[in-house]
This record gives structure tokens, C-alpha cells and sequence, in this order.
């Protein structure tokens, strides 16, 4: 069971708006920066935000980070099909010297 | 573009060594903005950082495996390597290899959780059983 906390599944239709969470501690997101990958299986995980909420070149901004206290968010709006794909988030902790990642939201798009 | 390439046998017995490399191309592995790391995830699991290293040879390594993992560089062939011994079947994972990016000025860099995974390999699935 991971330390970070993500819901297992998210959902909705092209063109929604659909938000994914991560839930940690004072130790993990609540002293660190928090950073979201995009993964197809088989192939290279892809780093959608960094330090919270920036972008890396290329990736749209349709994709934004946003981080409260503990918990931090991915929001993802205009939602297309080929965002069907796993989602995980990362932080560095510090009371256990060691990146943790969330276990994983795989996104449905219907 | 960089790309990271991991390499090594798929199949590794019980109490034997768990060798990979990652072969990086399209940059260089030397530089002090940059740290290389191993990172895995066993089948039906999340994903576990095992450890990283610097061209100069500055290494973390997660404390829940230290004890049993090495990671070396070589500057030479432009790639790094993982080996974690005395495995079980517990280590059976993708394994993937990363370029995490941090920054320096005026020769002052970042610590080290500063250096986030910024390039990841596409994995290489390392089963062991006898």
C-alpha cells in the first residue's frame, strides 16, 4: 500500500474536465514538490508537471498541477481519448530519505 | 532527443545478482545538472525508486535496499548499471532507468530531492525464478 494515496480509477467524456488526486503527508507533498507522470503501458513513462504545477515544453496546458497543504491535484480539461492512460504522482520524502509514488489512477475515457 | 535503453537478462535465479545497464543516447552523462536512477515496479504494484547516481559518482540508494544494491557509472561508454543481489522472487519488476534533472549555479547545485525523474527508459521486466 502506497504512501501516497490515489484513487484507483477516474472517468468521464471527451470534453470534460476530470481532476486526480494524491494524498501524503506533512513529511512527503506537505514539504516537497510534487510532480505527475502520464504512462502508457510498454512504454516510457511521460512527466507532465514538475515543482507542482509547471509544465515541461510540449506537454498542453490542458494538463495543470495544483498542490494544498498535503494533497496535491492533476486536472486534466478538454479530455480526449487518447488521455486514456496511468496516472501517478511523486514526491520526495523526507522523514524516509526516498521517492514515493502514488499507486496509480488509470483514466477511462467513455 | 536523449534516450535512455535498459539491457540485461530477463530471467535471474533465487540468491543470485540482478545486473541491468542503461545505455544513454542523445546527451552526455556528464554533467552536474543531472543525476541517473533505477526505478521499478513489480507486477500488480506501484512504482519504487531503488537509487541514483552522478557522472562523479555520488550515489542514493532507497534505504530498504541499500544493503543489497550497487549502481556505477561509466563515463567511458555513456551509461550506468544496477545490480542488486541476493534476489527473490519479491524482485521480479519492470525495471526502469531515468535522467533526473535538477540545477546548478555558479557550481552550487540543488540537493538532491531537488532532482526529479525527468527522462524515463521504457523498461525492462526482470522475472526471478529458478
Amino acid at each position: 500500500q502506497s504512501v501516497l494515496t490515489q484513487p484507483p480509477s477516474a472517468s468521464g467524456t471527451p470534453g470534460q474536465r476530470v481532476t486526480i488526486s494524491c494524498s501524503g503527508s506533512s513529511s512527503n507533498i506537505g514539504s516537497n514538490y510534487v510532480y505527475w507522470y502520464q504512462h502508457f503501458p510498454g512504454t516510457a513513462p511521460k512527466l507532465l508537471i514538475y515543482r507542482n504545477n509547471q509544465r515541461p515544453s510540449g506537454v498542453p496546458d490542458r494538463f495543470s498541477g495544483s498542490k494544498s497543504g498535503t494533497s496535491a491535484s492533476l486536472a486534466i480539461s478538454g479530455l480526449r481519448s487518447e488521455d486514456e492512460a496511468d496516472y501517478y504522482c511523486a514526491v520526495w520524502d523526507a522523514r524516509l530519505s526516498d521517492w514515493l509514488f502514488g499507486g496509480g489512477t488509470k483514466l477511462t475515457v467513455l | 532527443q536523449l534516450q535512455l535503453q535498459e539491457s540485461g537478462p530477463g530471467l535471474v535465479r533465487p540468491s543470485e545478482t540482478l545486473s541491468l545497464t542503461c545505455i544513454v543516447s542523445g546527451g552526455s552523462i556528464i554533467s552536474s545538472n543531472y543525476y541517473w536512477g533505477w526505478i521499478r515496479q513489480p507486477p500488480g504494484k506501484g512504482l519504487q525508486w531503488i537509487g541514483s547516481i552522478q557522472f562523479s559518482g555520488n550515489t542514493y540508494y532507497n534505504p530498504s535496499l541499500k544493503s543489497r544494491v550497487t549502481i556505477s557509472v561509466d563515463t567511458s561508454k555513456n551509461q550506468f548499471s544496477l545490480r542488486l543481489n541476493s534476489v527473490t522472487a519479491a524482485d521480479t519488476a519492470v525495471h526502469y532507468c531515468v535522467r533526473q534533472r535538477g540545477y546548478c549555479t555558479d557550481g552550487v547545485c540543488s540537493p538532491f530531492h531537488y532532482f526529479y525523474m525527468d527522462v524515463w527508459g521504457r523498461g525492462a521486466t526482470v522475472t526471478v525464478s529458478s
